[in-house]
């Protein structure tokens, strides 16, 4: 079965600079999570989109924007890296009608150095 | 708010033992629970889940049960194995479309 998909799988940024991380949802999925796991933390919710327009908002940094597009997929850019955005940042979609299920992907390991 | 709190770890144990990791919640009506597990250096993996008071969620021999009354979704297997070992995250969802909030995970190691 088809899966959630990250890229990159890892990402390796110095301090100021720019990252964009993409997640394409499995077929047919609308609503599209981005979560942030910082080193030995819980996952945190970012940021949610249904049907290409914003959700939900977490608690996600000014400097970080994200959208999704017309075949679903999302980007998230993070714009001047700081070494505490070096973290594990996983996308989650999940079908329409409501399932409550989120199916995550494998996640984008982005480290700043 | 909503919340989720789980025993804290590291929680080591014996091939074949019995294991619980206790999971509380905070949150108003009637969220959906879950338990999710993180392999090392892998992705989030669901469980198992359940959507309503009283139910009983199953997988690979793990259970979990929603009980609305003490407001825990307790996790439970007869027999850990080696492979079981992970970092195991209590969750909940208010609704279907709503965020997933996890608890700070709890780390298993299984040694033979």
């Amino acid at each position: 079965a088809a899966g959630v998909i990250q890229s990159p799988r890892h990402l390796i940024k110095e301090k100021r600079e720019t990252a964009t991380l993409k997640c394409y949802p499995i077929p047919r999925h609308d609503t599209v999570y981005w979560y942030q796991q910082g080193p030995g933390q819980d996952p945190q919710f970012l940021i949610s989109f249904y049907e290409k327009m914003q959700s939900d908002k977490g608690s996600i940094p000014d400097r970080f924007s994200a959208q999704q597009f017309s075949d679903y997929h999302s980007e998230l850019n993070m714009s001047s890296l700081e070494l505490g955005d070096s973290a594990l940042y996983f996308c989650a979609s999940s079908p329409p009608q409501g399932s409550y299920e989120q199916y995550f992907g494998p996640g984008t390991r982005l480290t700043v150095t | 708010g909503n919340s989720v709190t789980q025993m804290e770890g590291p929680v080591t144990l014996s091939e074949e033992a019995f294991l619980t990791i206790n999971c509380t919640y905070t949150a108003t009506g009637y969220p959906s629970l879950f338990w999710y597990v993180q392999y090392p250096g892998e992705g989030l993996q669901l469980l198992l889940k359940a959507t309503k008071a009283d139910d009983k969620g199953s997988n690979k021999g793990f259970e979990a049960t929603y009980r609305k009354e003490t407001t825990s979704f307790h996790l439970e297997k007869g027999s850990v194995q080696v492979s079981d070992s992970a970092v195991y995250f209590c969750a909940l969802q208010k609704t279907s479309y709503d965020k997933v909030i996890f608890g700070p995970g709890t780390s298993l190691s299984v040694i033979p």
